[in-house]
Formats: structure tokens, sequence, C-alpha cells
């Protein structure tokens, strides 16, 4: 049982680049979150999906699309990265579904840290 | 959507003191309130949660109180020890999802 696992750990773009951060978890959990934490500045939604079929914007979306694979999987695409999305990414997931998921504890991965130059 | 204030955002105790940090939320019908703690260069793990319907819940040194009518919550530890050293956040329901506060950096010097 491992959780949340993220990949990669560690990833350097230079700007324009793409790229997509992988997510899946193994708990059968209906939620699935992405955020971004930069320092001093706590956790912050880019985007969560609250059933499998379904996304939706978080507090930070520009620059992101997501993509919720099926049940396991909830994916994270940087179409042209910028140097202001230079942060550590974390998935996240809960129970729940709907308006319920809010009110449940939800389960991190290790992060995927990433610099854009 | 939901505002969440954490103060304060760093604080200093000396091991075996105790510590505490408060939370504040707007939306008076959230109803679940966890903390975390994140180690340095790790990810965020619950600790403690608490639900409206009590005012208090323990776990052995570390304690959750809610205050519904002024709408704030707050983590107690007692006995520190330079091992709990790491920031934690609380977070309350915002919509669909949970809101963060900003964080507390708590250093136990031994």
């Amino acid at each position: 049982n491992a959780g949340v696992t993220q990949t990669p750990k560690f990833q350097v773009l230079k700007t324009g680049q793409s790229m997509t951060l992988q997510c899946a978890q193994d708990m059968n959990h209906n939620s699935m979150y992405w955020y971004r934490q930069d320092p001093g500045m706590g956790l912050r939604l880019i985007y969560y999906s609250a059933s499998e079929g379904t996304t939706d914007k978080g507090e930070v979306p520009n620059g992101y699309n997501v993509s919720r694979l099926n049940k396991r999987e909830f994916s994270l695409r940087l179409e042209s990265a910028a140097p202001s999305q230079t942060s550590v990414y974390f998935c996240a997931s809960s129970w729940g579904q709907g308006s319920k998921n809010s009110n449940q504890p939800q389960h991190f991965g290790d992060g995927t840290r990433l610099s854009i130059l | 959507g939901e505002n969440v204030e954490q103060h304060p955002s760093t604080l200093s105790v000396q091991e075996g003191d105790s510590a505490v940090i408060k939370c504040t939320y707007s939306d008076s019908a959230s109803n679940y309130f966890p903390w975390y703690k994140q180690e340095l260069g790790k990810r965020p793990q619950l600790i403690i949660d608490i639900r409206s319907n009590v005012g208090e819940k323990k776990d052995q040194r570390i304690a959750v109180t809610l205050n519904k009518t002024a709408k704030h919550f707050s983590l107690h530890i007692t006995e520190t020890q330079p091992e709990d050293s790491a920031v934690y956040f609380c977070a309350s329901p915002g919509g669909r999802a949970l809101t963060f506060g900003s964080g507390t950096r708590l250093q136990v010097q031994p």
C-alpha cells in the first residue's frame, strides 16, 4: 500500500517547455487534488477532482491543466512553463465525493520539486 | 470562499514547554478542522482533526480545541520535544476542498 505516489520527484525545465506531473493513489479515494507550495505561502490549491470524470479550478489555476485519467490517476500539465511556476507540487487524495470531500482528511504524496529557468 | 488565518507565523519554545497555534475561519458552516505537520523537505501529514460536534480532542501530547461561536480552533502541544520542530498547518473546508492556513514554523530549543 503505497498511498499517494508522485513522479518525478525533481525536475528542471527551461522557460516555455511543457511537462506533465503524474499522481496515482491506491486507497480507492474519490477525490484528488493538486497544490503548489511556495516559501511562506502555505498550500495553494491549483485544481481538484471531486469524483472520477470531473475537474474544477482551485485558487491558482492559470497556466495549468489537469486530467483525471481514471479513479487512481490525476495528472497536472504545464503547457508553457514560466519561472513563476517554480515551486513544490503536492498531489493529495481523500474519501468523500462531491460536496462531502472537503470534510475528509487528505493524504499527500511526497511532492515534485520543479525549477524553471 | 473560506478564509483561514493562522498565528503565529513562527514560534520558538524551550523543550518541555507548551506550544499553542491558533486559526480563525470565516465560513460558519465549516464543520471539519484538521491539523497537518510538515517536516523539512517532507510531505504534510495529518496529526489530529476535529469535527464541529465536539469542542476538544486529545491524542497523547497534542490536542485541538474548537470554538464555533468565535470561529477559531487551536492546536496545543504539551511537553514539547525537538522532534516536534516542523511547520504546522491548519485547514478548514472551503467549498469542495480544504483551505489551508499559511503555516506556523515551530522551533523547539533543546
